[in-house]
């Protein structure tokens, strides 16, 4: 089974920081990772897929980087709606979320 | 306006059965994958399965934590999304999403709280 390692486990950033959030991979997943989003109380959703594909109606201030068993996802400037905890998620050999990432304001 | 309405949950003793049912509307329901996930409170999302599409014969694959407990299929004429579970532990416990496609899951359902506990 594929492992997803997140990191940081915690994050608290200023509005207009730039935010980065880790994802690894206990094995090669090529390009085939996910990040989504999920606020407090609501279903999570999907920011970006397949590495680096911004979904529909996504800020821009979104963005996915990574190959193979390392990837990003980066904030550019971060905004008060953007606080909520972030899963990677894998769907190359079977189907994994990551532990999340809880990003908070400072 | 794709939507997706989970329905089902509850309160079930340790050993019981319960059958999560995903009403969707809003899209052309035999031409998707469609998965369901779990949420333990304050834990990761886990995926739990999937069922292909029309294309793909609507077969399955499972998270092994839950193959042979759990099965997922289908009701096409209805656009209905089911997810029966028996045997039910503690470790069940969680809020059940369903979402369409079987990766890059591209909407949600609101969620549906199960409770396994005696």
């Amino acid at each position: 089974d594929i492992q997803m390692t997140q990191s940081p486990s915690f994050l608290s950033a200023s509005v207009g920081d730039r935010v980065t959030i880790n994802c690894k991979a206990s094995q090669n997943i090529n390009k085939y990772l996910d990040w989504y989003q999920q606020k407090l109380g609501e279903a999570p959703k999907l920011l970006i897929y397949n590495t680096n594909s911004l979904h529909t109606a996504i800020p821009s201030r979104f963005s996915g980087s990574g190959s193979g068993t390392d990837f990003t996802l980066t904030i550019s400037s971060l905004q008060p709606e953007d606080v909520a905890t972030y899963f990677c998620f894998q769907h190359n050999s079977g189907w994994t979320f990551g532990g999340g990432t809880k990003l908070e304001l400072k | 306006e794709v939507k997706l309405l989970e329905s089902g949950g509850g309160l079930v003793q340790p050993g019981g059965s319960l059958r999560l049912s995903c009403a969707a509307s809003g899209f052309t329901f035999t031409d998707f994958y469609m998965s369901w996930i779990r949420q333990p409170p304050g834990k990761a999302p886990e995926w739990l399965g999937v069922i292909r599409n029309k294309a793909n014969g609507y077969t399955t694959e499972y998270n092994p934590s839950v193959k042979g407990r759990f099965t997922i299929s289908r009701d096409n004429t209805q656009n209905i999304l089911y997810l029966q579970m028996n045997t039910l532990r503690a470790t069940d416990t969680a809020i059940y999403y369903c979402a369409r496609r079987g990766y890059n899951l591209d909407y949600w359902g609101q969620g549906v709280m199960v409770t396994v506990s005696s």
